[in-house]
């Protein structure tokens, strides 16, 4: 089945700590995003990828790290900068010159 | 400018009745207006989407009005059912080569049996 799948599903960050949140993809997709998603708002986006070895930053990409080496995986670290990290966060991706955005099914990362 | 206003907030609506959802936006240079559907603890997916070239789009119970002069477009559900109690979003992008989406706030649906 083609889609994207996200990791872990639950995620639980101690304070100081770097966590990395894992989106792959196997639908051939060039372009690959970041969103994070919180209670009574709309999807914020993080980062954005639309080519293997480049990405750009988004709306909030303080706190936030990632990388692109291959063009089916595009994980997100959560750094200790990020003072907010509680959230539901949503990798998308999408062919490149077409808006249609395909998302996962998300992770849920709690701060103890 | 670049935001996109999302109302209301929370909808009940009766089984069979009609669900409407509007969203407004300032950027005249938003040419793709999709909305998503999200289930609980699942990942948004596309609903329907128009261009501004239309000023309407139906696919089965669901459809967009768009009113480019307003800036305003709406989602119409219609004969609602249970099964479409979800949270859903609006969204608008510019064709240029990075598509993001802004997205609304969300609205929460939810209809009753």
């Amino acid at each position: 089945d083609g889609g994207i799948t996200q990791s872990p599903k639950y995620l639980f960050r101690k304070e100081g700590q770097n966590v990395t949140l894992s989106c792959e993809q196997n639908l051939n997709h060039d372009a690959m995003y970041w969103y994070r998603q919180d209670p009574g708002q709309g999807l914020r986006l993080i980062y954005y990828s639309q080519i293997v070895n480049d990405f750009q930053k988004g709306d909030i990409a303080e706190g936030y790290s990632v990388s692109r080496e291959k063009k089916e995986s595009f994980p997100l670290t959560v750094t200790s900068a990020q003072k907010n990290p509680t959230a539901f966060y949503l990798c998308a991706s999408s062919i490149v010159q077409q808006e249609t955005q395909y998302f996962g099914p998300g992770t849920r990362l709690l701060v103890l | 400018q670049q935001q996109v206003k999302q109302s209301p907030q929370s909808l009940i609506v009766q089984k069979g009745g009609i669900s409407i959802i509007n969203c407004a936006y300032e950027n005249t240079a938003f040419d793709y207006f999709p909305w998503y559907q999200q289930f609980p603890g699942k990942g948004p997916a596309l609903l329907i989407a128009i261009r501004p070239d239309v000023s309407e789009k139906k696919e089965g119970r669901f459809t967009i009005s768009f009113n480019k002069s307003a800036k305003q477009f709406s989602l119409h559900i219609m004969d609602s059912q249970p099964g479409d109690s979800a949270t859903y979003f609006c969204a608008a992008s510019i064709g240029d080569s990075s598509y993001k989406l802004i997205f609304g706030s969300g609205t929460r649906l939810l209809v009753r049996p």
